[in-house]
């Protein structure tokens, strides 16, 4: 079964500065997807970003990236120019390609943006 | 805007009593996940359905949870009877399969 680890529980950033989460996973798995949610205090789960494993191009998405290491297991997500809004809970999720592709998370971080 | 649509958003209800949620996937969607939320354990995949069929329910208590899709407008996950161990926000999400996962806003639930 596939794991993710999100090894920081908590993390604060003052606003305008950049911030990066840290997720890494556990899988034989050769082609499947990564993802950051974003759960605010609505509780309602965001997609942030995603990136196929298949792609070397890490994934942006505005002031979102990511650094994607394949071979170390690894799914960085930098927040550049933290906003207030931008305050939740982060989630790394792992979903395998193909017809029995379930979707994993990992714990979470708690990302608090000061101003 | 197609969204997954969750019921109820939030639920009391005492112990030993039955509790149904219902959640309507987004049209054309044929995977649809049952996840459960707790402070302790974080974000728990309870079951998924692929074309209704279910794949996996192995993360669900057999004795008391059953979930189900009567049709591909409908899932439900049922807690009979319910527990004060059972309190937490649980989550229905829909795919394609080949993508990520649309969320409903969860329906929390609160056993006393």
């Amino acid at each position: 079964a596939q794991t993710v680890t999100q090894s920081q529980p908590e993390m604060s950033v003052q606003e305008a500065e950049t911030v990066t989460l840290s997720c890494t996973y556990d899988t034989s798995e050769n082609n499947y997807y990564l993802f950051w949610y974003k759960q605010p205090p609505s509780r309602q789960m965001i997609l942030v970003i995603r990136q196929e494993a298949y792609k070397q191009q890490n994934a942006t998405e505005n002031r979102f990236s990511v650094n994607f290491q394949k071979a170390a297991k690894s799914f960085s997500l930098k927040i550049s120019d933290s906003q207030l809004g931008d305050t939740a809970m982060y989630f790394c999720a792992f979903m395998k390609h193909g017809n029995n592709n379930d979707m994993r998370f990992g714990a979470g971080t708690r990302l608090t943006v000061k101003p | 805007d197609a969204r997954v649509t969750q019921t109820p958003r939030d639920k009391v209800t005492e112990m030993g009593q039955e509790v149904t949620m219902r959640c309507q996937p987004i049209l054309g969607h044929n995977t649809v996940f049952w996840y459960r939320q707790t402070m302790m354990q974080g974000l728990e995949l309870l079951a998924y359905f692929r074309n209704r069929a279910p794949l996996d329910d192995s993360g669900m208590p057999k004795d008391r949870f059953s979930a189900e899709m009567p049709d591909a407008t409908l899932a439900t996950l049922k807690i009979q009877p319910s527990e004060p161990r059972d309190s937490a926000v649980y989550f229905c999400a829909s795919g394609s399969g080949f993508s990520e996962a649309f969320f409903g806003q969860g329906t929390r639930l609160t056993v006393v």
